[in-house]
């Protein structure tokens, strides 16, 4: 099956704790992004990448970080600057960067 | 920057009834717009979208939405809601040939009763 994997499902973690998200796509996108989600807030954009071992930083890349060495992976590290963590977190792949966006199941984090 | 505004936060409908979710933006040039839809415990899916022709464009599952350039929005609309349209609905948009400046309103819940 194609599509997009975001592994865990929930995750929780001590407050100043870095953890990383994974996030991983078989269809052979070029594009990926990291959205986080709020209730009331909609998604708003962390980072996104057009192409391998090359990033841009979204509207709230503040306490983030990324990767991209694969073109199939974009794993997003939240960091212990990040303020308030504590989200349901999105990934999605486009084909190109004026390509409509598919998303992944998401992760759930909690910081405690 | 552009911005999206969906007034409607909480919809509650009953089965049968017809469904019309504002959707506006804020962006001087031409844009492409996007409706996605998240099912309870489910990811979000793209609904329908807007790149360019006719401004009327049908999606899946019943749904369709209209462009009207001169007001700026993107309706989405549903002649007749069923207890599964009972989601989040989210209206989106980007500057054309831009699709990681992807833009998203505070979204709508939508609550169908039987």
């Amino acid at each position: 099956d194609g599509g997009i994997t975001q592994s865990p499902k929930y995750l929780f973690r001590k407050e100043g704790q870095n953890v990383t998200l994974s996030c991983e796509q078989n269809l052979n996108h070029d594009a990926m992004y990291w959205y986080r989600q709020d209730p009331g807030q909609g998604l708003r954009l962390i980072y996104y990448s057009q192409i391998v071992n090359d990033f841009q930083k979204g509207d709230i890349a503040e306490g983030y970080s990324v990767s991209r060495e694969k073109k199939e992976s974009f794993p997003l590290t939240v960091t212990s600057a990040q303020k308030n963590p504590t989200a349901f977190y999105l990934c999605a792949s486009s084909m190109g960067k004026t390509d409509t966006q598919y998303f992944g199941p998401g992760t759930r984090l909690t910081v405690l | 920057a552009q911005s999206v505004s969906q007034h409607n936060h909480h919809v509650i409908l009953s089965e049968a009834a017809s469904l019309e979710l504002g959707c506006n933006y804020s962006y001087g040039g031409t844009v492409n717009l996007f409706w996605y839809v998240q099912y309870p415990g489910q990811h979000l899916q793209l609904l329908l979208k807007y790149f360019s022709g006719d401004p009327l464009v049908k999606g899946i599952k019943g749904f369709e939405a209209e462009f009207i350039k001169s007001k700026f929005s993107f309706n989405l609309r549903k002649p007749s809601v069923q207890w599964s349209d009972t989601a989040e609905y989210f209206c989106a948009v980007n500057p054309t040939g831009t699709a990681s400046k992807l833009t998203f309103g505070t979204g709508t819940r939508l609550q169908v009763t039987l």
